[in-house]
């Protein structure tokens, strides 16, 4: 299974304040995700990041709002932007090992509370 | 993307006690995956049943698929306190891997 790490492991921030989410792999990867889980709900897909190129924002998400990179296939950032108490969720970053089977694994989760 | 759904919603249980909870879905996949996610933490791969297959084991684990009915079981069995969580099934299928919708998944209570 691929190893992902993510800092901070949780924050709590200020409203109108940013805060920027980074996520390591182990191992080079193409495909990397950003979740989110909002309190009391299920998984909701933010966005693909793409390595070398922009984003791509499925709807209800914005690049204003979570600017992401993907400097190369093992790192990337997710940055939610001008917080308000509503962005309160954990985000997850997640990869597909791609083969056979595309199995696809979770980061531990960033805990973002915002006051 | 494609959603499984979970059933049923809750399930509480004794600790020993197996727990069987299910999965549906409507279209057709590559494969099915089982997520396991603590209170509060990340989600954890489980386990991953292909299209082609019927039956999978991983430990106290063990997960069937019915393709002809669009469903699957995931089975814990001599269940533990500590497999309180909540689990997901998760369809993969077509060429929109990594872009998963999740459903609202079952909350599993072991109490020791």
């Amino acid at each position: 299974s691929a190893v992902i790490s993510q800092k901070p492991s949780r924050d709590i921030c200020q409203r109108g304040t940013s805060l920027t989410i980074q996520c390591q792999v182990d191992s080079q990867v193409t495909m990397m995700f950003w979740y989110r889980q909002q309190p009391g709900q299920s998984l909701t897909l933010i966005a693909t990041a793409n390595q070398g190129s922009e984003a791509t924002y499925e709807s209800g998400f914005v690049i204003d709002k979570f600017p992401i990179s993907r400097p190369n296939l093992t790192f990337s950032t997710l940055t939610v932007s001008n917080m308000s108490p509503e962005d309160s969720s954990i985000y997850l970053c997640s990869v597909v090992r791609q083969g056979v089977d595309n199995e696809q694994f979770f980061g531990p989760g960033t805990r973002l509370t915002v006051l | 993307s494609q959603q499984g759904e979970e059933d049923p919603q809750a399930l509480s249980i004794q600790e020993g006690e197996n727990a069987t909870m299910n999965c549906s879905y409507k279209t057709s996949i590559n494969n099915l995956q089982w997520y396991r996610q603590n209170s509060g933490r990340g989600l954890v791969h489980l386990i991953l049943i292909r299209s082609n297959e019927r039956e999978k084991h991983s430990g106290r684990l063990r997960v069937t698929l019915d393709t002809s009915k669009k469903s699957s079981s995931l089975l814990i069995t001599a269940s533990r306190a500590a497999d309180t969580a909540s689990y997901f099934c998760v369809i993969a299928g077509g060429t929109s891997y990594g872009k998963l919708t999740f459903g609202q998944g079952t909350i599993l209570t072991v109490h020791p």
